[in-house]
Parts: C-alpha cells; sequence; structure tokens
C-alpha cells in the first residue's frame, strides 16, 4: 500500500526562529509532484509549496522550502523566520493512481509561540 | 467569491437523519473530490469524479454516496447520518493531472448527534 507518514503530530517553535516538519512518502510512481498543504484555524487547506519529483533542485516558496531526499523518500517542510500567522495544521500529500488523487499524511500541529 | 463552493458550512443533525453536502466549482476542472477530516487521521478520500459519467469510491465510501449533477457541481449524501459520521468534509477539484494538485473549498462541519 502507498502511504505517507508525518511521525510528528505537534511541534513548537519560537517566532522567528526556523522549524522542519518531516514527512516521508511510499510510492512506486516514476514521475510525481509532491505537496504540502496547510490548514489555519480558519480550517481551509491551502498550498504552501510543491516539489516535482523529477526535480534535483528543492523548491523555494519565500520563507517556506523543502528539503526532498527522492533515495530515502523523504519529503520534509522548512519554515524559516516563523511568524505568528504560521500557527497551523500541515499535511504532506502525495498523488497516487497515476496522479488522480491525493493521499495524505495525518498531519502536524505547529504553534509559534511569540 | 471562492473558486470551490460548499454548503452547508456547518451542520447539525440526528442520528438516522438523510443529509447531503453541496459543492460548486467555477475553476472549470474535470476532476472532484470528497475528503473527510478527523482529529488524528488526516484526510481520507469518500469519493471522485472525473467527469459527469464517471464517479469512483475511494478508501472511505461506506455509508456514502455521490451525485455529480454537472462538470461544476458535486454533492456527497449521507443517507441515514451515524454519530460516527460527525467530521469536517471537504469537496475539492483537480486540475492539470499531471501535478495532482488539488483545490478545497472552505469545508463543511457536520456534528450528527
Amino acid at each position: 500500500a502507498q502511504t505517507v507518514t508525518q511521525s510528528q503530530p505537534e511541534m513548537s517553535v519560537q517566532e522567528a526562529e526556523t522549524v522542519t516538519l518531516s514527512c516521508t512518502y511510499d510510492t512506486s510512481e516514476s514521475n510525481y509532484y509532491l505537496f504540502w498543504y496547510k490548514q489555519p484555524p480558519s480550517r481551509q487547506m491551502i498550498l504552501v509549496i510543491r516539489q516535482e519529483a523529477y526535480k534535483q533542485q528543492n523548491a523555494t516558496e519565500n520563507r517556506f522550502s523543502v528539503n526532498f531526499q527522492k533515495a530515502a523518500k523523504s519529503f520534509s517542510l522548512k519554515i524559516s523566520d516563523s511568524q505568528l500567522g504560521d500557527t497551523a495544521m500541515y499535511f504532506c500529500a502525495y498523488p497516487t493512481g497515476a496522479n488522480s488523487k491525493l493521499t495524505f499524511g495525518k498531519g502536524i500541529t505547529l504553534s509559534v509561540r511569540p | 467569491d471562492a473558486d470551490v463552493t460548499q454548503t452547508p458550512r456547518n451542520r447539525i443533525t440526528k442520528t438516522g437523519k438523510r443529509i447531503m453536502l453541496e459543492c460548486s466549482q467555477t475553476k472549470g476542472h474535470d476532476r472532484m473530490y470528497w475528503y473527510r477530516q478527523d482529529p488524528g487521521l488526516g484526510l481520507r478520500l469518500i469519493y471522485y469524479s472525473f467527469d459527469v459519467k464517471d464517479i469512483n469510491k475511494g478508501e472511505i465510501s461506506d455509508g456514502y454516496s455521490v451525485s455529480r449533477q454537472a462538470q461544476a457541481k458535486f454533492s456527497l449524501s449521507l443517507e441515514s447520518a451515524i454519530p460516527n459520521q460527525t467530521a469536517l468534509y471537504f469537496c475539492a477539484t483537480g486540475g492539470a493531472i499531471n501535478t495532482g494538485e488539488l483545490f478545497f473549498g472552505e469545508g463543511s462541519r457536520l456534528t450528527v448527534l
């Protein structure tokens, strides 16, 4: 079975510091994308960043970047200069069924302390 | 206005009642999905549809049914609601299939008493 694992249910970080959220996955797909979604208290699901698996360069979006290790099937999210507005639940996800649907991890609750 | 709209946003109902959650989208996407979110379990796929004539079961379809009334509309029904169907439900649409990226509605919080 194809799975995605987020082993840390909760994390906390001081404002302005850096935090890394981990994710591992198991897929038999050869060409795929990986995603991190953010769910703030408003409950809206917001795409944070995506990584193309065939690209060696790690994706970056402002303060958010990924550390993608394809051989290890690891896809961690690094948040730099953490802000109070980063407080949210974060989900790692990857496509299955020839990219026809997304499988999500169980999520991690991130709290940013002032 | 939101690209993916879900109604109702919140609903409280009783065991045994029939409930319909509706989803409409203005993104012009063919693929539509219903997910369920429970604490500690992440999002799990209930049903998905690639077009009006194509409906597929996800990993937790028991107790649910769907209807794809048009390209832009995809509704989820609970024929006889039970308390363990209390959850946050998301509708999503899919854009380019080569990425798998999904675009979500704002969620429907359902409580079954």
